[in-house]
């Protein structure tokens, strides 16, 4: 079975700092792809980032980049130059073939002050 | 523009009463699922398909029935059976299988009267 944790329930960045989310996530499966969710008050939920597992570079997506550690199963999150339309739910994703499925974590709330 | 439609917004149901929630895309996406959001949870698959009148089903699939009778179509109905239905319900679409990006929709909140 596949599992994803997020430990940090909230966090709180000040505007234009630089926030990291974690998350961990445990698979016996070689091949998988991580995923980053955002979900902002309106409740959709809307792709930040996707990493594959074969690929060692970490991926980017303008303000927002990976720090994926394959050997430590960890799948972090950082923000940089946080707006204050990044304050939302952010939940962290595992799809592996065998599972045929996507799980998800808990999720981070993270606030965004001015 | 393309996207997906989730109705009604929101929904109540009385007991012992099987309710649908719509779902509709005009994306041509293959793929279709639905999942079950609660408070202080991530989501939770309840059904998927990845193609016309073929499904599958997912983690808490007890309760729930679908049909994929149409490409852009995915309706969920909540039977009677599934006894703690208050939840968000969120529609999901990827061009191919589960491990492309999926798109969601607004959701549906069901509440029980």
């Amino acid at each position: 079975a596949q599992t994803v944790t997020q430990s940090q329930p909230e966090m709180s960045v000040q505007e234009a700092e630089t926030v990291t989310l974690s998350c961990t996530y445990d698979t016996s499966e070689s091949d998988y792809y991580l995923f980053w969710y955002k979900q902002p008050p309106s409740r959709q939920m809307i792709l930040v980032i996707r990493q594959e597992a074969y690929k060692q570079q970490n991926a980017t997506e303008n303000r927002f980049s990976v720090n994926f550690q394959k050997a430590a199963k960890s799948f972090s999150l950082k923000i940089s130059d946080s707006q204050l339309g990044d304050a939302a739910m952010y939940f962290c994703a595992i799809y592996t073939g065998t599972a045929s499925k996507l799980t998800f974590g808990t999720g981070t709330r993270l606030q965004v002050t001015l | 523009d393309g996207g997906i439609t989730q109705s009604p917004k929101y929904l109540f149901r009385k007991e012992g009463q099987n309710v649908t929630l719509s779902c509709e895309q005009n994306l041509n996406h293959d793929a279709m699922y639905w999942y079950r959001q609660d408070p202080g949870q991530g989501l939770r698959l309840i059904y998927y398909s990845q193609i016309v009148n073929d499904f599958q089903k997912g983690d808490i699939a007890e309760g729930y029935s679908v049909s994929r009778e149409k490409k852009e179509s995915f309706p969920l109905t909540v039977t009677s059976a599934q006894k703690n239905p208050t939840a968000f319900y969120l529609c999901a679409s990827s061009i191919g299988w589960i491990n492309q990006p999926q798109h969601f929709g607004d959701g549906t909140r069901l509440s029980i009267l």
